[in-house]
């Protein structure tokens, strides 16, 4: 079973347009992770929050993380065609041991 | 250095039969963890060897199992397939001393059950 939702589903916007993804999970987590995965192929390790952190950045990424709401956003700024893939987030939980709890996903798409 | 990699890529099997999926993770990770991608259930937990032991189970029947050898390379087996156990099945290795950090996945294998 999946640990939460992301939201939305799908996603398309234009290039250099900003996109925005948000994931909620159900328990208490040590970090929360972000991955992208292009059209049926493997995973990519995008980002990595612990949960004491509360804003992250790498390159054209921004995450947040919320514990009192059990939520995270992830940020893509001035999005390219080559960003279009599914995201997920993933939480590694202080109970689960070393496994990740996946969300759904977002489709995003960006048209050039 | 060398990603971890998936053998095979595609797999097509009958009902009833069974498979053999291998994974070799990154050089020097000792974790090896299975996932299965479906369209219905998502990215689900399947499990994790460390150093040759299970240390990690998802909620899979019995026909899926798995094991790891010295060399850190692991192996997924299911048996008495099911057209439901037509997925994608991803591997991903984590070192030790690497917290903070994310898991490398391989490519995955596509299995087709008809």
């Amino acid at each position: 079973s999946q640990q939460g939702e992301e939201d939305p589903q799908a996603l398309s916007i234009q290039e250099g347009e900003n996109a925005t993804m948000n994931c909620s999970y159900k328990t208490s987590i040590n970090n929360l992770q972000w991955y992208r995965q292009n059209s049926g192929r493997g995973l990519v390790h995008l980002i990595l929050i612990r949960s004491n952190e509360r804003e992250k950045h790498s390159g054209r990424l921004r995450v947040t993380l919320d514990t009192s709401k059990k939520s995270s956003s992830l940020l893509i700024t001035a999005s390219r065609a080559a960003d279009t893939a599914s995201y997920f987030c993933a939480t590694d939980g202080e109970t689960s041991g070393s496994r990740l709890t996946f969300g759904e996903g977002t489709q995003l798409t960006v048209n050039p | 250095k060398a990603g971890v990699t998936q053998t095979p890529r595609y797999l097509i099997k009958t009902r009833g039969q069974q498979v053999t999926l291998s994974c070799s993770p990154i050089s020097g990770h000792r974790s090896v963890s299975w996932y299965q991608q479906t369209p219905g259930q998502g990215l689900q937990f399947l499990f994790e060897y460390f150093s040759e032991t299970q240390r990690n189970k998802g909620n899979f029947p019995g026909r899926f199992s798995g094991r790891q050898f010295s060399n850190s390379r692991s192996e997924m087996n299911v048996s008495t397939l099911e057209l439901g156990d037509s997925a994608l099945y991803l591997c991903a290795s984590k070192g030790t001393g690497t917290t903070g950090y994310g898991y490398t996945f391989g490519s995955g294998t596509r299995l087709t059950v008809v």
